[in-house]
């Protein structure tokens, strides 16, 4: 089945706790990306990538980091999360140019204390 | 399920008729639009997409219009169902490839 696996799917953890979110999808896709979702915001792109070892920041790239070592790979880095970035995250990846048909994970609800 | 937004724009109808959302977008430079369907405690789903060469196209029981004029999109659904019921965002991208800016999104409530 073609899909985008994030893990884990809820994670608590603590103030400057360095953290990794998994990302893989199984459809062979050049576009991986990563979202976070907050009441009232919608969602925001945090960062991009159009193919391995090629990524770029989106609108909230602050505090993350990312890499793109392997094609099906997409990790968000958290090296030192903070209350604010208790958020629920998605992962994307699309085969096509300008984003064309995203397909997401499911999701990742991280809060942070 | 996940509580995805916060007053965002409501539209309730009844099982059967048809379904209009709208979507205000800001940057003229986007040249590509979708439309995506997210269920609760669900990721977003890809529901139809346009580029800016066209101003219509029909998918299964829905249509995008695009206005490039007054930038402005739009989603019918035909025929709504209760299963239609989620919240519902368009997104845009421009020249930045794989950039792509999501919409606060409408919540579509669909009664029996």
């Amino acid at each position: 089945e073609a899909q985008v696996t994030q893990n884990p799917r809820y994670l608590i953890t603590v103030t400057g706790k360095k953290l990794t979110v998994t990302c893989s999808q199984n459809m062979n896709h050049e576009y991986m990306s990563w979202y976070r979702q907050d009441p009232g915001l919608g969602l925001r792109q945090i960062y991009y990538s159009m193919n391995v070892e090629v990524t770029d920041k989106g609108d909230v790239p602050e505090g993350y980091k990312v890499s793109r070592k392997e094609k099906r790979n997409f990790p968000l880095i958290l090296e030192s999360p903070s209350p604010n970035q208790t958020s629920l995250y998605f992962c994307a990846s699309s085969g096509g140019t300008r984003g064309y048909g995203y397909t997401f994970g499911s999701g990742t609800r991280l809060t942070v204390v | 399920g996940e509580s995805v937004g916060l007053h965002l724009p409501t539209l309730s109808v009844q099982e059967g008729d048809n379904s209009i959302i709208n979507c205000a977008y800001s940057n003229s430079a986007s040249d590509y639009f979708i439309w995506y369907k997210q269920e609760s405690g669900k990721g977003p789903q890809f529901i139809i997409d346009i580029r800016s060469n066209m101003d219509k196209r029909q998918g299964q029981r829905v249509t995008v219009l695009l206005n490039k004029t007054v930038k402005h999109l739009s989603l019918q659904i035909a025929a709504t169902q209760p299963g239609d019921s989620a919240v519902y965002f368009c997104a845009e991208s421009g020249t930045s490839y794989g950039k792509l800016t999501f919409g606060q999104g409408t919540i579509l409530t669909v009664h029996p």
